[in-house]
């Protein structure tokens, strides 16, 4: 069965440090994707990153890198630099390849304090 | 308009009202999700339409029904729903319902849905 855990409900930071949301999944499928959403209070989902299961370095976009560790499969989630706008819910998510079927976590809510 | 838009954004109703919820993306994808997000749980699957057909439903109870007319419209109709019912409703479009690699779904703002 596939499975996506987030274990921080919510997390503070302050302005312009760094932070990390973790994420780990459960798959015995060997291709697969995993995805990073924000969903700021207005609802939509926002695609931020993503990280093929054969991919040999970590992805990143930008200020968001994804921090792969597959043999403890874990795909976490850093933010470079936080801006008062990344306040939002983040969600990881899992593609099994070929099927474009997500099983989301249960998200993590982070405030960026100014 | 570009991407994935849902009316109406807010709807409050009563548990014996019919409504319906409308999703239209303008991405020329072939595949559309309807997803349920209640408070403090992962998103769920409701509905997976695929070139306009039905490929995956996910024991939604029959108070939800969902219609696809064509590849750039879904709705959501609404029929004696009850309290528990009450949570945002997403809509989601992708290129092909069987992908690989990066390509992601893109989402609507969503519907936030309140059943008194």
């Amino acid at each position: 069965a596939q499975k996506i855990t987030q274990t921080q409900p919510g997390m503070f930071v302050q302005e312009k440090e760094a932070v990390t949301l973790d994420c780990t999944y459960d798959t015995s499928d060997p291709s697969y994707g995993l995805f990073w959403y924000k969903q700021p209070s207005s609802g939509e989902m926002i695609f931020l990153i993503y990280q093929g299961s054969y991919d040999q370095q970590n992805a990143t976009e930008g200020r968001y890198s994804l921090n792969f560790q597959k043999a403890r499969k874990s795909a976490n989630l850093v933010i470079s630099a936080s801006q008062l706008g990344d306040s939002a819910m983040y969600f990881c998510a899992m593609r099994v390849d070929n099927f474009n079927k997500f099983y989301f976590g249960s998200g993590t809510k982070l405030n960026v304090k100014p | 308009e570009t991407g994935v838009t849902q009316t109406p954004r807010h709807l409050v109703m009563g548990m014996t009202n019919k409504k319906s919820l409308k999703c239209e993306q303008h991405l020329g994808h072939n595949a559309m999700y309807w997803y349920k997000q209640s408070a403090k749980k992962p998103l769920e699957l409701m509905f997976v339409y695929s070139l306009e057909e039905r490929v995956e439903n996910n024991s939604v109870p029959s108070r939800f029904s969902p219609e696809c007319p064509n590849s750039s419209h879904l709705f959501l109709h609404l029929h004696t729903l009850q309290p528990e019912d009450s949570a945002l409703y997403l809509c989601a479009s992708s290129q092909d319902f069987r992908a690989a690699g990066g390509e992601t779904q893109y989402f609507g703002p969503g519907t936030r849905l309140l059943v008194l």
